[in-house]
């Protein structure tokens, strides 16, 4: 069966130090990859998808960026964390192709606690 | 067009009564419609989802009802308990494109014992 996993579950980080937030997933090849971020009591804002190794779209503008340097590991990285980057990351996959009649879905991980002070 | 509007954003109901959620979309080359439930502090998980050819699918106290002419679908939760007591999310995508899914804003439901 299929597994995700992110780490941490809890960060405290200063404003103007860096991030790196890690996602991995086991029991798939070739996913595709998804970053979100949840604000207090809001929605999910899609930050960052990836369709295969090193191939990273962004649908935002901000002060975050993605990697992908294994078929399944996503991370989530900043050089210098703002105020407004506290949240609730989500990191998500799904397969590449759905299959007819069958539910697709993205599957999400537990998420990663972001509190910048 | 990309947009997925979702009302009402908070509901309270009562422990054994309806809720119901809205949701419209604008691109009409959406063919997928999942809704998803997230409950505090966890990622969301899929509930139950529905494609434009039926216009109801029904799972348990959860129904979907679509409405491709009005470009509207809605969750009812029959029989609510508190244990439903969590945020919703619709959400819509072109299948053919992938899982990348447009999500609605989202709505807390509150189910009160």
């Amino acid at each position: 069966s299929q597994t995700i996993h992110q780490w941490p579950a809890t960060l405290v980080q200063p404003v103007g130090s860096p991030l790196s937030l890690e996602c991995t997933v086991e029991g798939t090849s070739n996913p595709n990859l998804y970053w979100y971020r949840q604000a207090a009591g809001r929605g999910l804002q899609l930050l960052f998808y990836s369709v295969g190794i090193g191939q990273i779209s962004s649908e935002v503008p901000q002060n975050l960026s993605a990697s992908r340097p294994q078929d399944r590991q996503f991370i989530l990285s900043s050089k210098k964390l703002l105020l407004s980057d506290s949240g609730f990351y989500l990191c998500a996959w799904s397969v590449t192709a759905g299959v007819v009649g069958a539910y697709n879905e993205q599957f999400f991980g537990p998420g990663t606690r972001l509190t910048v002070l | 067009q990309q947009q997925v509007k979702q009302s009402p954003q908070s509901l309270i109901v009562q422990k054994g009564g309806i809720s119901i959620i809205n949701c419209a979309y604008e691109n009409t080359a959406f063919d997928y419609f999942p809704w998803y439930q997230q409950f505090p502090g966890k990622g969301p998980a899929l509930l139950i989802a529905i494609r434009p050819d039926v216009s109801e699918k029904k799972e348990g106290r959860f129904t979907i009802s679509f409405n491709k002419s009005a470009k509207q679908f809605s969750l009812h939760i029959m029989d609510s308990q508190p244990g439903d007591s969590a945020t919703y999310f619709c959400a819509a995508s072109i299948e053919s494109y992938g899982q990348n899914f447009v999500f609605g804003p989202g709505t807390r439901l509150s189910v009160l014992p």
